[in-house]
C-alpha cells in the first residue's frame, strides 16, 4: 500500500525559508500527480500546491510568490520550498497523491516558525 | 475564492444514531468534484466521499453523501465510536481549492 513520509526541519526561523520532502513508497511517482497541503493551527485547510513528473505544476495563488513544489523521480521524492516564512506559516504540512481533489495523505510534518 | 461554510461547527451523538453534516459553500460548483474527509484525533484526514455521493474504497456503507450546486450534506447512519472525528468538505471545481472549517462529531 502506498505510504507517504513527510521529513523536515521542525523549526525555522523567521524569514528564513522552509523546505519539507515527502518520500514515496512505491513507484508511483511518475504516474500521479502530488500535492501540498497545510493546516495551520485553528485554520481550516489550504491547498499550497501539485506537480507532475511531465512538468505540470499549479499554486494557489495566495502562496504563488513564495512557494515551489518539485519532483524528483529517480529519489522518489516531492518536494516543498516556501521563502520567506512567518510565524502564519506555522503548520502540518500533508504530502498528498492528487492534484486537486481525492487525496490519499501523508501523516503530516508540524513546521513552527520561530526565533 | 470559494468558500465552503459547514454547520453545525460541533454535534455530539450516542452510538446508534444518524449525524447529518451540512457545507454550503458561497456558489455553485459541480458534484462530481466534491469530496469529504474524515479526520480522526492525531491522524491525517481520510478521502470518505467523492463526486458528493461516491464512497471510497473500505468506506462503511454507513457514509452517505449528496447534494449539488450550493448545499452538499455528508449523513452517518448508525453511528458508532469510531466516527468520532472532524468531518471536512472540499470544492476542486474551482482553484484554488478549498476546504471547509470541518465539522466536529463526538459519540458520547
Amino acid at each position: 500500500q502506498l505510504r507517504l513520509q513527510e521529513s523536515g526541519p521542525g523549526l525555522v526561523k523567521p524569514s528564513e525559508t522552509l523546505s519539507l520532502t515527502c518520500t514515496v513508497s512505491d513507484d508511483s511517482i511518475s504516474l500521479n500527480y502530488w500535492s501540498w497541503i497545510r493546516q495551520a493551527p485553528g485554520k481550516r485547510l489550504e491547498w499550497i500546491a501539485y506537480v507532475h513528473s511531465n512538468g505540470e505544476v499549479n499554486y494557489n495563488p495566495s502562496l504563488e510568490s513564495r512557494a515551489t513544489i518539485s519532483v524528483d523521480t529517480s529519489k522518489n521524492q516531492v518536494s516543498l520550498k516556501l521563502n520567506s516564512v512567518t510565524a502564519a506559516d506555522t503548520a502540518v504540512y500533508y504530502c498528498a497523491r492528487g492534484s486537486t481533489g481525492r487525496y490519499f495523505w501523508g501523516q503530516g510534518s508540524q513546521v513552527i516558525v520561530s526565533s | 475564492e470559494i468558500v465552503l461554510t459547514q454547520s453545525p461547527g460541533a454535534l455530539s451523538l450516542s452510538p446508534g444514531e444518524r449525524a447529518t453534516l451540512s457545507c454550503r459553500a458561497s456558489q455553485s460548483v459541480d458534484a462530481i468534484f466534491f469530496d469529504w474527509y474524515q479526520q480522526r484525533p492525531g491522524q491525517p484526514p481520510r478521502l470518505l466521499i467523492y463526486g458528493a455521493s461516491t464512497r471510497a474504497a473500505g468506506i462503511p456503507d454507513r457514509f452517505s453523501g449528496s447534494g449539488s450546486g450550493t448545499d452538499f450534506t455528508l449523513t452517518i447512519s448508525g453511528l458508532e465510536p469510531e466516527d468520532s472525528a472532524v468531518y471536512y468538505c472540499q470544492q476542486y471545481s474551482y482553484s484554488p481549492y478549498t476546504f471547509g472549517p470541518g465539522t466536529k462529531v463526538e459519540i458520547k
